[in-house]
């Protein structure tokens, strides 16, 4: 099992440009979660999916749109690119509430 | 959403026991704590949760206090390998009834060979 896979692993943007971070989760997990990790920080969350076709707002929504595409996967959008977003993205999953969370290895994204 | 305090950072010897502890006043009582560390450039890893009970796991042990405002991660022997931050996490029922983890800064530890 891959458990959860992000892509790219890498990402380099210009300010202003838009890219969409891609999660897929193969243990058909119900629950999905977008978090970035700034240097020397906590986790934040950015949005999380409870179930396949619903989203909610985490601690820090601004600027991002998530799409729970299906069970498997949950995309996060970047509309229009800012330095502020340069972190690093963590896409997680879990079977249900208070279960194990599972991580991706993270998309390291840099806005110039 | 509850709060934890952790140290910002502890150090033991390798093969020693570690207790890492965490305040969580604010709990409610359908809170479950959560621990997960992450090591340098990976993504979070569980370590173990619990609700009342003391629970114990292969990779560690959680021990919480009667009234649930405090518990403590121990690892029963520390490798070099356990050098990492420590978050301890309350999970928060959020509007979609999914138990999000917020997560707080973290215990960094240090373990010295």
């Amino acid at each position: 099992n891959a458990g959860v896979t992000q892509t790219p692993k890498f990402q380099v943007l210009k300010t202003g440009q838009s890219m969409t971070l891609q999660c897929a989760q193969d243990m058909n997990h119900n629950s999905m979660y977008w978090y970035r990790q700034d240097p020397g920080m906590g986790l934040r969350l950015i949005y999380y999916s409870a179930s396949e076709g619903t989203t909610d707002k985490g601690e820090v929504p601004n600027g991002y749109n998530v799409s729970r595409l299906n069970k498997r996967e949950f995309s996060l959008r970047l509309e229009s690119a800012a330095p502020s977003q340069t972190s690093v993205y963590f896409c997680a999953s879990t079977r249900s509430m208070n279960t194990e969370a599972f991580f991706g290895q993270g998309t390291r994204l840099t806005v110039v | 959403d509850a709060k934890t305090t952790q140290p910002n950072s502890m150090e033991s010897n390798e093969e020693e026991p570690v207790h890492l502890p965490c305040n969580h006043s604010t709990i409610s009582g359908t809170d479950y704590i959560h621990w997960y560390r992450q090591l340098p450039s990976q993504g979070p890893e569980y370590v173990i949760h619990g609700l009342t009970s003391n629970v114990n796991n292969r990779m560690a042990s959680l021990a919480i206090a009667e009234d649930r405002k405090s518990s403590t991660l121990i690892l029963h022997r520390a490798t070099l390998r356990d050098a990492a931050v420590y978050y301890c996490i309350l999970s928060a029922r959020g509007s979609s009834n999914t138990g999000k983890l917020i997560f707080g800064q973290g215990t960094t530890l240090q373990v010295k060979p």
